[in-house]
């Protein structure tokens, strides 16, 4: 079956870092660039950050920037999130998404989401 | 704020179309055929429904349709049906500084 699992949400305290994993199956991982987006509660989509398919570029929406990092692991069908210097603005459900076909900017499979609360 | 304008809501009843509006920029919308519609329903997970502007990916009914003129980007939902209710977002590319931008979404309520 085609799907991305999320895991790695939880409560955190402000300032405090966080690693959301995406373990995605039933495709070629290696062939599709891979995002996460966000939501906050109760509010709309936020795009956060892009990796190619190889891992090689990357790409940060400027409110994360020097904050977060994506990366990959092909030989694990796994996608990543490091997430430093939490703030309360980064309280959102955070999806992963894979790319449509060879592009990079639209997301045709969505995982179920994680939450993200950052509170003290 | 989000960087696309979206009305909070839309509605119609059943086997009436529906025309959401995406107003953007000469620097997103206006600028890049990289415009792309999402279906939510409460609790889900966003569903690509439109790409490229006009495109569907395999499996969206062909109710659903795209359109832009200039700075602005269209969804119309022809035949309505109950299950249309959800919300909906517009994206664009936004070039090399933004990348990706969303509207803050429509709800669409199936009268």
């Amino acid at each position: 079956e085609v799907q991305l699992l999320e895991s790695g949400g939880g409560l955190v305290q402000p300032g405090g870092s966080l690693r959301l994993s995406c373990a995605a199956s039933g495709f070629t991982f290696s062939s599709y660039s891979m995002s996460w987006v966000r939501q906050a509660p109760g509010k709309g989509l936020e795009w956060v950050s892009t990796v190619s398919g190889s891992g090689g570029t990357t790409y940060y929406a400027d409110s994360v920037k020097g904050r977060f990092t994506i990366s990959r692991d092909n030989s694990k069908n796994t996608l990543y999130l490091q997430m430093n210097s939490l703030k309360a603005g980064d309280t959102a459900v955070y999806y992963c998404a894979k790319g449509l076909l060879s592009y990079t900017w639209y997301f045709d499979l969505w995982g179920r989401g994680t939450l993200v609360t950052v509170s003290s | 704020q989000s960087a696309l304008t979206q009305p909070p809501s839309a509605s119609g009843s059943p086997g009436q179309s529906v025309t959401i509006s995406c107003t953007g920029t000469s620097s997103d919308v206006g600028a890049y055929n990289y415009v792309s519609w999402y279906q939510q329903h409460p609790g889900k997970a966003p569903k690509l429904m439109i790409y490229e502007v006009s495109k569907r990916p395999s499996g969206v009914p062909d109710r659903f349709s795209g359109s832009r003129s200039g700075n602005t980007a269209s969804l119309t939902v022809s035949g309505l049906q109950a299950e249309d209710e959800a919300d909906y977002y517009c994206s664009s590319y936004a070039g090399s500084n933004n990348f990706v931008v969303f509207g803050g979404g429509t709800k669409l309520t199936v009268l």
